[in-house]
């Protein structure tokens, strides 16, 4: 079966690093997403994975290892605005996109 | 603005009454698609469509009912709704079904089913 892995809940300081971890399993790979998600809102575009390695955009970096099925998301310099849910989502070989259930990503000062 | 219109934004509904969750794209995006989303669960594709004129079912469809007259717009039905409908529905869209680009989202519409 198909299955996304994240884990539910994660708490960070204010202008530290956090790194979010997704274990993927789908039929057949077009690429790993990542999306923002504040409390109320819809989902906004992070970052796309298909190669391995890793891909920075400022302050948020992704990496993908496909013989591993595994991502992660690093985020820098945490804001208070970074607070939010962090989905994770492969693509599978018909181009649809399964998604985890999201981390919940809590920013104390 | 481009982007993608969800109406209404929340609804109060009574078990057994029909309901129609309207969804329009100006990008001229050929794939629509209608999510679903509880706390604790992924979002869960209910209906897509690759092009107007075809529509397909997600992981979770019974209950629901989408249409693709035109490239524009997505509407999604819920014929006799339930309480177990209660949720988050959010539509979204991309350019084709074969690209690996940005799935863009609407702002959600809210449904209660009491």
């Amino acid at each position: 079966g198909q299955n996304i892995d994240q884990p539910t809940e994660m708490t960070a300081t204010e202008g530290a690093i956090v790194q979010i971890n997704c274990t993927y399993q789908t039929s057949g790979f077009n690429g790993l997403f990542w999306y923002q998600q504040h409390a109320g809102e819809a989902p906004t575009f992070l970052s796309y994975n298909v190669l391995d390695g890793l891909e920075e955009k400022g302050r948020f970096s992704s990496f993908l290892s496909r013989s591993k099925g595994y991502s992660y998301l690093l985020l820098k310099e945490l804001q208070m605005k970074d607070s939010a849910s962090y989905l994770c989502a492969g693509m599978d070989s018909n181009y649809q996109l399964i998604w985890g259930a999201g981390t919940k990503l809590i920013i104390k000062p | 603005i481009a982007g993608i219109t969800q109406a209404p934004t929340s609804q109060i509904l009574a078990a057994g009454r029909r309901m129609t969750l309207r969804c329009t794209q100006d990008m001229r995006h050929n794939a629509m698609y209608w999510y679903r989303q509880d706390l604790g669960l992924g979002l869960r594709l209910i209906h897509y469509s690759n092009t107007a004129g075809t529509t397909g079912k997600g992981e979770v469809p019974d209950g629901y009912s989408v249409s693709r007259a035109n490239t524009d717009d997505f509407p999604l039905t819920l014929a006799s709704a339930v309480p177990s409908q209660t949720s988050v529905y959010f539509c979204a869209s991309r350019r084709d079904r074969g690209e690996t680009g940005e799935l863009f989202f609407g702002e959600g519409s809210r449904l209660t089913v009491l």
